[in-house]
């Protein structure tokens, strides 16, 4: 059980190029998002999907589109790579609310660390 | 979304319980509780979340109080790889809702 996967590590961008960070899951979660760090701040979300073939906005999500057709990954492309997308970022996933009756906390990957240069 | 508050840093000593505070006066009734924490260059890690009663597991305790509108995170004996950023997040329960992060609480602990 991997659980939450992202790559690439660590990525270097030159301004104006297009990239896809990976996140996969292995746990089956209906939910998953995307968050972004900047230095000493918390996380902001950028986009959500809360099952196959259905994704929504968070609260930065300029610059980014993503996509969800399969249950396990949940790509994050930047279109045109500026510097204000140095950050950190981070995929998370969970199950759907009330699964067996139950509520659940959610799982996140280790994070990609870009620069856009 | 319902905002919580949290003292920016903590400090502590290893071995000794730690109480991390956080308030939430506009929490609403399908609002559950989470909690996480970030250690330096890591993704956040679930610590523990509840509605209304107490909840225990093997990482923390967290104690709601009556009315909701307060809760605390206990680490029963906090260690060095305790030090960490830890987040208090209202998360509505009617359906998978989004995890809103704030600046959280820095806890820092000292051998």
């Amino acid at each position: 059980n991997a659980g939450v996967t992202q790559t690439p590590k660590f990525q270097v961008l030159k301004t104006g190029q297009s990239m896809t960070l990976q996140c996969a899951q292995d746990m089956n979660h209906e939910y998953m998002s995307w968050y972004r760090q900047d230095p000493g701040m918390g996380l902001r979300l950028i986009h959500y999907s809360v099952g196959a073939g259905i994704t929504d906005q968070g609260e930065v999500p300029n610059g980014y589109n993503v996509s969800r057709s399969t249950t396990e990954d949940f790509p994050l492309r930047l279109l045109s790579a500026a510097p204000s997308q140095t950050s950190v970022y981070f995929c998370a996933s969970s199950y759907s609310r009330f699964r067996d009756g139950l509520t659940y906390g959610y799982t996140f990957g280790s994070g990609t660390r870009l620069t856009v240069v | 979304d319902a905002k919580t508050t949290q003292p920016n840093s903590m400090e502590s000593n290893e071995e000794e319980p730690v109480h991390l505070p956080c308030n939430h006066s506009t929490i609403s009734g399908t609002d559950y509780i989470h909690w996480y924490r970030q250690l330096p260059s890591q993704g956040p890690e679930y610590v523990i979340h509840g509605l209304t009663s107490n909840v225990n597991n093997r990482m923390a305790s967290l104690a709601i109080a009556e009315d909701r509108k307060s809760s605390t995170l206990i680490l029963h004996r906090a260690t060095l790889r305790d030090a960490a950023v830890y987040y208090c997040i209202l998360n509505y329960g009617g359906s998978q809702g989004n995890l809103i992060f704030g600046k959280g609480t820095k806890l820092s602990v000292k051998p």
